[in-house]
């Protein structure tokens, strides 16, 4: 079946503080990975993503690591900044017309 | 240009009402779906549309009646709504070919049944 979950639920940070989310997945098909954001009464916005050749993609402060073998991922962001604060989603595809959602997880990067 | 637009923004509506969201693309997608963010800020997929094919239709109650005239537009009609129907429905749109790229979602459609 499909399983995706997030933790933590929820993280504060001390601003300049790194922050990490990990998603645990169940279904080996999965073979891309991303990473979106949604702030306060907006949309899920991509933000960064990997395919499943790759182990590890930076794009500035925020970076994604997969390890397929124990089917998890995990964003990592570096220097935190008040408007990082948001929820952040992993949705590992598991077919091909559909992501599952992970859990969430509320991040407080606190001034 | 808003590359998903969804309408109407908020919907405040009374119980038993019947009432549709609009959403259109216009990135060329080929591949739309329908999203419910619950208060708890879930996101549930309901439903997924291919080149205007129903392909998938997550177990929502059938009083939900999505329709796709055609691939750059999905609509999602509600009919005898209820309580438990309040929530923030996103549509979005994808290239599903590779799977690259991942949604882009529309600004959302904040239901409120009273």
């Amino acid at each position: 079946g499909e399983n995706v979950e997030q933790h933590p639920s929820t993280l504060s940070v001390q601003e300049g503080d790194s922050a990490v989310i990990k998603c645990t997945y169940s279904d080996s098909a999965s073979n891309y990975f991303p990473w979106y954001k949604q702030e306060l009464g907006k949309r899920p916005q991509l933000i960064i993503d990997i395919r499943s050749n790759v182990g590890e993609k930076k794009d500035q402060r925020i970076a994604v690591t997969l390890n397929k073998t124990a089917k998890h991922f995990s964003l990592h962001i570096t220097e935190t900044q008040p408007e990082d604060s948001a929820v952040y989603f992993c949705a590992p595809p598991p077919g091909t017309y559909k992501y599952i959602f992970g859990t969430g997880t509320r991040l407080k990067v606190l001034a | 240009d808003t590359a998903v637009s969804q309408t109407p923004k908020y919907l405040v509506t009374q119980m038993g009402n019947d009432k549709s969201i609009k959403c259109e693309q216009n990135l060329g997608h080929d591949t739309m779906y329908w999203y419910k963010q619950d208060s708890k800020k879930f996101l549930k997929i309901m439903f997924s549309y291919n080149n205007k094919e129903l392909i998938i239709n997550e177990t929502v109650p059938n009083r939900f009646s999505p329709k796709s005239p055609d691939k750059a537009h999905l609509n999602l009609h509600i009919n005898s709504l209820e309580l438990g129907d309040s929530a923030v429905y996103f549509c979005a749109s994808s290239q599903v070919k590779d799977m690259v790229g991942g949604y882009t979602f529309g600004s959302g459609t904040r239901l409120t049944v009273v």
